[in-house]
């Protein structure tokens, strides 16, 4: 079985700009989170989503959003960027919003400058 | 507010050696704690997990042991091996909650 796909690898963006990363969770999963991990630090939890509906949100600013479609594949929107969104974003797929065990797809790099 | 501390920093340890990590935690309500192995440029991979009702949990070379009273937990890797040199990241998360809280890392280096 494929585990969590992300697309695109890599991305670079220019302050103001908008950016749009797309995750596949692990077939059979119903509940993805996006974390952000900038370098040196650990994953920080941004949202989760279960079902379509969010179940719960970090302490990130209203410039993020992100939404799950009906296949449970989800998008992590980004806007007006900053030099500080720069990070590894990662998505990660969970059987159900309560499940605790979360597997964790590639990543994509996001470089602002 | 830090909720899961994370020592030491960075971890050097030479091959067939016993690498120890630490993590304590703060909040009561976490009930399920995993360790991650993170190699560069990839994403987090689940190693090992475990939950309060047991004080150990041993899968091949790693080892979780867990002490309730104290709050804290750590991943013992056995018989060290330059393939284990990666970084290694404890979590916690609670029952009514499915965000994972993450502590900083630690930077394995096994010397051959």
């Amino acid at each position: 079985d494929a585990g969590v796909t992300q697309s695109p690898t890599h991305l670079i963006k220019t302050r103001g700009q908008q950016v749009t990363l797309r995750c596949s969770p692990i077939s059979g999963h119903k509940s993805v989170s996006w974390y952000q991990q900038v370098l040196g630090q650990g994953p920080q939890f941004i949202f989760q989503y279960y079902e379509k509906e969010e179940r719960g949100r970090g302490n990130f600013p209203d410039r993020f959003s992100a939404r799950q479609f009906p296949n449970y594949s989800s998008e992590l929107n980004v806007n007006a960027l900053l030099l500080g969104d720069s990070a590894l974003y990662l998505c990660a797929s969970s059987r159900d919003s309560s499940y605790n065990e979360q597997f964790f797809g590639p990543g994509t790099r996001l470089t602002v400058l | 507010q830090q909720q899961v501390k994370q020592s030491p920093q960075s971890l050097i340890v030479q091959k067939g050696g016993i690498s120890i990590i630490n993590c304590a935690y703060e909040n009561t309500a976490f009930d399920y704690f995993p360790w991650y192995q993170q190699f560069p440029g990839k994403g987090p991979a689940l190693l090992i997990a475990i939950r309060p009702d047991v004080s150990e949990k041993k899968e091949g070379r790693f080892t979780i042991s867990f002490n309730k009273r104290a709050k804290q937990f750590s991943l013992h890797i056995m018989d060290s091996q330059p393939g284990d040199s990666a970084t290694y990241f404890c979590a916690a998360s609670g029952r009514s909650q499915g965000n994972l809280i993450f502590g900083k890392g630690t930077k394995l280096s096994v010397k051959p």
